[in-house]
C-alpha cells in the first residue's frame, strides 16, 4: 500500500563514487520533490519538478542533479560525494494545484566513507 | 518574511499531559498550514492541516489552533502518549506556491 517508496532504504558510498537515488510514486502526482534532511533538521528542499519542468533551489549544489523520465519516477545522482553530502534523503510528491499537501517516502539513509 | 518559527526545540512531557508546540509566521500570504509527524529513520508524515478561515481543526487527540491576527499557530496533543514520541514540523505555505517553509521542529518525548 505504499504510496511513496524510495530505494534503497540505505546506500553506502565511497567518497566521489557517483550514486543514485530512487523515488516511485502511486498516486499519480503531478509535482515530485526531493529534499536533503540532516540530523536534527527541517528538511531541505534540493529541487522539484512540476510534471517535466524542473526547478532547482538556488542552494542547491551542482553535484546534485536529478532524472524525472516519467510520472511515476524521480532519480536523484550525486556525482561526486563528499562526507559533508551524508544525510537522509527524502522524495514527497502532490498534485498540482492544490493546496500544498506533500505525501513523503520513507527517506534513503546515504553513508559517505 | 518567508521564515516559521518554532517553539520549542525539544519537549519532555509526563504521559497523560498536553504537550503545546507553537509556531510563528510573518507572511500574510500564508495560507495552509500543516504539520508533520517524523519518528527516527522514517519520513515525515502528514499530521493535521488548518487554513486560516477556522480558528481549530481537531483529530482525535491532535488539535491547531490558528490565530490570525497575531500570525501564530499550535499544535496541541492531548493525554501524550509514549508513542507520540517523535519530532514535529510545522510548515507554511500559500496557495499556487510549489514549497513548503518548515520550521526547526520540535523533538517531543513523553515519559511513561
Amino acid at each position: 500500500d505504499a504510496m511513496v517508496i524510495q530505494n534503497p532504504r540505505y546506500q553506502v558510498t565511497q567518497f566521489g563514487k557517483p550514486v543514485t537515488l530512487s523515488c516511485s510514486q502511486t498516486l499519480n502526482h503531478n509535482v515530485m520533490y526531493w529534499y536533503q534532511q540532516k540530523s536534527s533538521q527541517a528538511p531541505k528542499l534540493l529541487f522539484h519538478y512540476y510534471d517535466k519542468d524542473f526547478n532547482n533551489e538556488a542552494d542547491t549544489p551542482d553535484n546534485f542533479q536529478s532524472r524525472r523520465p516519467n510520472t511515476s519516477f524521480c532519480f536523484l545522482d550525486i556525482r561526486s560525494p563528499g562526507l559533508g553530502d551524508a544525510a537522509m534523503y527524502l522524495c514527497a510528491t502532490r498534485t498540482g494545484g492544490s493546496y500544498n499537501e506533500q505525501f513523503f517516502g520513507p527517506g534513503t539513509r546515504l553513508t559517505v566513507l | 518574511q518567508q521564515q516559521v518559527k518554532q517553539s520549542p526545540q525539544s519537549l519532555i512531557v509526563q504521559k497523560g499531559g498536553i504537550s503545546i508546540i507553537n509556531c510563528a509566521y510573518e507572511n500574510t500570504a500564508f495560507d495552509y498550514f500543516p504539520w508533520y509527524q517524523q519518528f527516527p529513520g522514517k519520513g515525515p508524515a502528514l499530521l493535521i492541516a488548518i487554513r486560516p478561515d477556522v480558528s481549530e481543526k481537531k483529530e482525535g487527540r491532535f488539535t491547531i489552533s490558528f490565530n490570525k491576527s497575531a500570525k501564530q499557530f499550535s499544535l496541541h496533543i492531548m493525554d501524550s502518549q509514549p508513542g507520540d514520541s517523535a519530532t514535529y514540523f510545522c510548515a507554511a505555505s500559500r496557495q499556487g506556491a510549489q514549497k513548503l517553509v518548515f520550521g526547526q521542529g520540535t523533538r517531543l518525548t513523553i515519559n511513561p
